[in-house]
């Protein structure tokens, strides 16, 4: 059972305007979203992240909107570069108390980005 | 800034043969995890470890193993590598508190191949 899904598989999008990139998830325990951005033949890096108590958490050319009620994230990119051209992976946690802590990541969507 | 160092960026290896993929990182977290990305299935978790000498399975956990003797080393063993274990494995680690707020940082990945 996917308890995070990215339903769009690739997206591409004209240089200077806006990508946007959906995420949807299941688990109501869900407390803690994050966005990852990943390269060919590179480890994931660190994007945003967005707490369940906020709904919008901003950070330059990156947005990351998150609706509770319908289990939704969403990532923007204004402007968008041929440089975002990358696989955005979602990712999710649910604090379990402790030190644990583990993230459920989605299946990624590749966004190219054309100049 | 934390460094998560896999030790090879690319390896070949035959059927059958025992394969060690060797993480290490630099800032005493305690946590430590081994993905797998393959296309179309994105990040899927093998193993992790919360702990030195312990080890719990992820979602996929069928045909490696692990070990965590010191702190900051996390091996994965391939037992007997087969070719649906052709892949890009990725090491990631994470500070319990706060929860890690910026998530996982991950190594630069492995990408290997069985033939």
């Amino acid at each position: 059972d996917q308890q995070v899904k990215q339903n769009s598989p690739s997206l591409s999008v004209q240089e200077g305007r806006i990508s946007i990139l959906n995420c949807d998830y299941t688990n109501s325990m869900f407390d803690y979203f994050l966005w990852y951005k990943k390269y060919p033949a590179e480890g994931p890096t660190f994007l945003i992240s967005i707490s369940s108590i906020k709904d919008k958490n901003e950070d330059g050319r990156f947005t990351v909107f998150l609706n509770k009620s319908a289990k939704h994230l969403s990532l923007h990119i204004v402007p968008s570069q041929p440089g975002d051209s990358a696989v955005y992976f979602c990712a999710a946690s649910a604090y379990s108390g402790g030190s644990n802590y583990k993230l459920t990541f989605g299946k990624g969507t590749l966004l190219t980005v054309n100049p | 800034d934390v460094k998560v160092t896999q030790s090879s960026r690319y390896l070949v290896k035959r059927t059958g043969e025992k394969v060690f993929l060797e993480c290490v990182q630099d800032m005493d977290h305690e946590n430590m995890f081994w993905y797998r990305q393959d296309p179309g299935l994105g990040l899927r978790l093998i193993y992790f470890s919360y702990d030195v000498k312990m080890k719990e399975k992820g979602d996929i956990p069928e045909g490696y193993s692990v070990s965590r003797e010191k702190k900051e080393r996390f091996s994965l063993i391939l037992e007997s590598a087969s070719t649906n274990q052709t892949s890009m494995y990725l090491c990631a680690s994470i500070e319990p508190k706060p929860r890690g707020r910026n998530g996982y940082t991950f190594g630069s990945g492995t990408r290997l191949t069985v033939v």
